[in-house]
């Protein structure tokens, strides 16, 4: 089946650095990448829409110039928080999408999830 | 506006009981609704699908049926057990005109299997 592999599962870093958590499709090419962010005891929240070779979407509230998304292939999304500080500290999702139809009926597909925390 | 409700938030009920957990969304013009188990820390592990035009989908102990006229879905848990506690989440799957498909997630419930 389908896999998507998100890394790295787990940092820790200082206030004030950034940091960048890669999204790769494995065997298909995902057209559109989806970045989620869920804080403790709540929902999974969508930041951001990324097709690849284009500007990334971001739901509202989110800040584009913060949370920086680059999809410069069809295998590979890049979140990069910048200049994270400790409110940033959430556990991230990313989940691909091939193009309609291709992987039968289920078109989305989800990372594992990385678990950032800002000292 | 699709948005996805879940019910209860919260269960907790003694081992080997059945239970049924309940969601609902607001637009019935859905791809498909899939149901996820998330354990403490981790990623979200697909447990069912169901496509718009089926009615239920079962795998093992977990049974999950999709109204999509009504825009409820059910999952049905049989002779519950400890290893079943974790967040149940609901998320429908629709079209998104500007990225092809869209995933809205409701609150989840988090479940308790007691020994």
């Amino acid at each position: 089946g389908a896999v998507v592999s998100q890394h790295p599962s787990r940092v820790i870093c200082k206030s004030g650095t950034s940091v960048k958590i890669e999204c790769r499709s494995l065997d298909f090419q995902a057209t559109t990448m989806f970045w989620y962010r869920q804080f403790p005891k709540q929902s999974l929240m969508l930041m951001a829409t990324s097709n690849e070779g284009s500007k990334a979407t971001y739901e509202q509230g989110v800040e584009k110039d913060k949370f920086l998304i680059n999809h410069a292939s069809l295998t590979l999304s890049t979140l990069t928080v910048t200049s994270a500080h400790p409110e940033d500290s959430s556990f991230y999702i990313c989940s691909a999408s091939a193009p309609r139809g291709s992987l039968g009926d289920s078109p989305l597909h989800f990372g594992n999830g990385t678990r950032l925390t800002v000292t | 506006k699709q948005e996805v409700t879940q019910i209860p938030a919260a269960l907790s009920v003694p081992e080997g009981e059945n239970l049924v957990l309940n969601c609902s969304f607001t637009d019935s013009a859905i791809y498909n609704l899939q149901w996820f188990r998330q354990d403490p820390g981790k990623g979200l592990t697909s447990l069912l699908l169901i496509q718009s035009s089926q009615r239920e989908q079962t795998s093992g102990r977990l049974n999950a049926s999709l109204d999509k006229s009504s825009g409820r879905s059910t999952l049905y848990i049989a002779a519950s057990q400890p290893g079943d506690s974790a967040t149940y989440l609901c998320a429908v799957v629709f079209s998104n005109s500007n990225s092809g498909y869209a995933l809205n997630f409701g609150k989840g419930t988090s479940l308790l299997v007691t020994p």
